[in-house]
């Protein structure tokens, strides 16, 4: 079991660029989640899907961030234009009922 | 909205000293779960323990163990014979469950714990 990849590890990238973060969960967990986690506000639930249906988005900070689940083994986190605030440690994690396990994360810089 | 409170920003022990970090949560649910996690350095979220709020018993993992107190909302996690390698952010977690899967895990502001030689 690879556990759950994200990628880019890192990225950098210029004020009004679109940036893409992507995960692929764990095979056979149903649920997946998107966290941001800075300094200030610690670790924010952004959105997550069930079923590969978004259950809840009240977590987006803005309408530049979407994110999409286009079947069980893929998902996007997606920026558009990006702001120097948007940078943060992006976190994907699945599950499959009680656990929960975590990607290694995205370390996002927008300069 | 479930709320989750960790106290001590940092601490610092000596190692093979017991340790105890501190978690108080605020919910109107009577069924959840509670999970401590470690972020070390690397920044890799580990789980260190979880408890189900129906069950009565502590969970305990090897070194790590809870203090479960429900009607008290504490969730604190004691970590005996501490090691080095325990130096890391400590995060309490909350989630409860829906019918159709999990939900998302609402997470304290992490205790920095340091462990000196």
């Amino acid at each position: 079991d690879a556990g759950v990849i994200q990628s880019p590890r890192h990225e950098v990238t210029e004020m009004g660029q679109e940036v893409t973060l992507r995960c692929k969960p764990i095979s056979g967990h149903n649920s997946l989640f998107w966290y941001r986690q800075t300094m200030m506000r610690g670790l924010e639930l952004l959105i997550y899907f069930n079923n590969n249906v978004p259950i809840d988005d009240s977590g987006m900070p803005e309408d530049r961030f979407s994110a999409k689940m286009p079947n069980a083994s893929f998902s996007t986190l997606k920026i558009q234009p990006s702001e120097p605030r948007d940078s943060a440690v992006y976190f994907c994690a699945s599950s499959s009922g009680l656990g929960y396990t975590f990607g290694s994360g995205t370390r996002l810089t927008v300069v | 909205a479930q709320t989750v409170t960790q106290s001590q920003p940092e601490m610092s022990v000596q190692e093979a000293e017991t340790v105890t970090l501190s978690c108080t949560y605020d919910t109107s649910e009577s069924n959840y779960y509670l999970f401590w996690y470690k972020q070390p350095p690397s920044r890799q979220m580990i789980l260190v323990i979880r408890q189900e709020a129906y069950k009565q018993q502590n969970a305990t993992e090897n070194r790590f163990s809870v203090n479960f107190q429900k009607a008290a909302k504490s969730f604190s996690l004691k970590i005996s014979d501490s090691q080095l390698g325990d130096t890391a952010m400590y995060f309490c977690a909350f989630t409860t469950r829906s019918g159709g899967g999990a939900d998302g895990l609402t997470f304290g502001k992490g205790t920095h714990l340091i462990i000196q030689p």
